[in-house]
C-alpha cells in the first residue's frame, strides 16, 4: 500500500527553537493531516490540508500541503515545553487504492528542554 | 460534551480467547476506524466504516472484524487473539458526505496484551 515516510523520527530541543518536520510519500495524496499525541491520550488534530500548496496555520504552527502532492511539512515556532509530544502526519491517497483508507507516517517524537 | 468512548482500556488475555472492544461516538459522526498503533509504525488502520452497515478492510484487517448496527457504536472484535495482536488499540470517527473532511476525533486507546 501507500506509505508514508516521517522524519526526522525524534528531536531534541531546546525552549524558544522552531521545529520542522515533513512526511513524503511513493504516491499522490489528496488530503494532509497533522496529528499530536500527548503520552497516554489519542492524537489531537492539528492542522488539515486539502489542496496542493495550500499553507495552513494554527497559531504557532505552519503546515503545507506539497505542490507534488507527494509531500507535507509542519513547522512549530518559538517552541514551549508543552509542545512536548508525538506528531504525526497522516493522508489519504488517490488512484488505484480506496479513496476512504487512511495512512499515517511512524512519528516524530518532539522533546523540548526548558 | 462531544466524546469517543472506549472501553475496556486496558485489557490482558490469553491467546484464543474472543473479544470485544467497544466504540462509541455521540457527535453524530457517519465515519468510524480502528487502528492499532505500534512502536516505530506509527498507527496503521484495521478497518472503517462509512456508515452503518458499510464497512471496509484497512491497511491490517487480518484477525479483525467490526460491525455498524448503529451509527454511535463500531466495536472491534477479535475473534481468536494472537500475541501478535498485542498492541494499542484507537477508535476514530469523523464526519463523512460529500465534500469528506477526514477530520478525525480519537478516542482515548485500549492497550491490549495477548499472552
Amino acid at each position: 500500500g501507500q506509505q508514508l515516510n516521517q522524519s526526522p523520527q525524534s528531536m531534541f530541543i531546546q525552549e524558544g527553537e522552531d521545529v520542522s518536520m515533513n512526511c513524503t510519500s511513493s504516491s499522490i495524496f489528496n488530503t494532509w493531516l497533522w496529528y499530536k499525541q500527548d503520552p497516554g491520550e489519542g492524537p489531537v488534530l492539528l492542522i488539515a490540508l486539502y489542496k496542493a500548496g495550500e499553507l495552513t496555520s494554527n497559531g504557532r504552527l505552519t503546515a503545507q500541503f506539497g505542490i507534488t502532492r507527494k509531500d507535507s511539512f509542519l513547522n512549530i515556532s518559538a517552541s514551549i515545553p508543552s509542545d512536548v509530544g508525538i506528531y504525526f502526519c497522516a493522508g489519504r491517497g488517490v488512484g488505484l487504492y480506496n479513496n476512504n483508507d487512511m495512512r499515517f507516517g511512524a512519528g516524530t517524537r518532539l522533546t523540548v528542554k526548558p | 460534551e462531544a466524546q469517543v468512548t472506549q472501553n475496556p482500556r486496558y485489557l490482558i488475555t490469553v491467546t484464543g480467547k474472543k473479544l470485544t472492544v467497544t466504540c462509541s461516538q455521540n457527535m453524530n459522526h457517519e465515519y468510524m476506524s480502528w487502528y492499532r498503533q505500534d512502536p516505530g509504525l506509527g498507527l496503521r488502520q484495521i478497518y472503517y466504516s462509512m456508515n452503518v452497515e458499510v464497512t471496509d478492510k484497512g491497511d491490517v484487517p487480518e484477525g479483525y472484524k467490526v460491525s455498524r448496527k448503529e451509527k454511535r457504536n463500531f466495536p472491534l472484535i477479535l475473534e481468536s487473539p494472537s500475541p501478535n495482536q498485542t498492541s494499542l488499540y484507537f477508535c476514530a470517527t469523523g464526519p463523512a458526505g460529500q465534500g469528506l473532511s477526514y477530520e478525525q476525533y480519537f478516542g482515548p486507546g485500549t492497550r491490549l496484551t495477548v499472552t
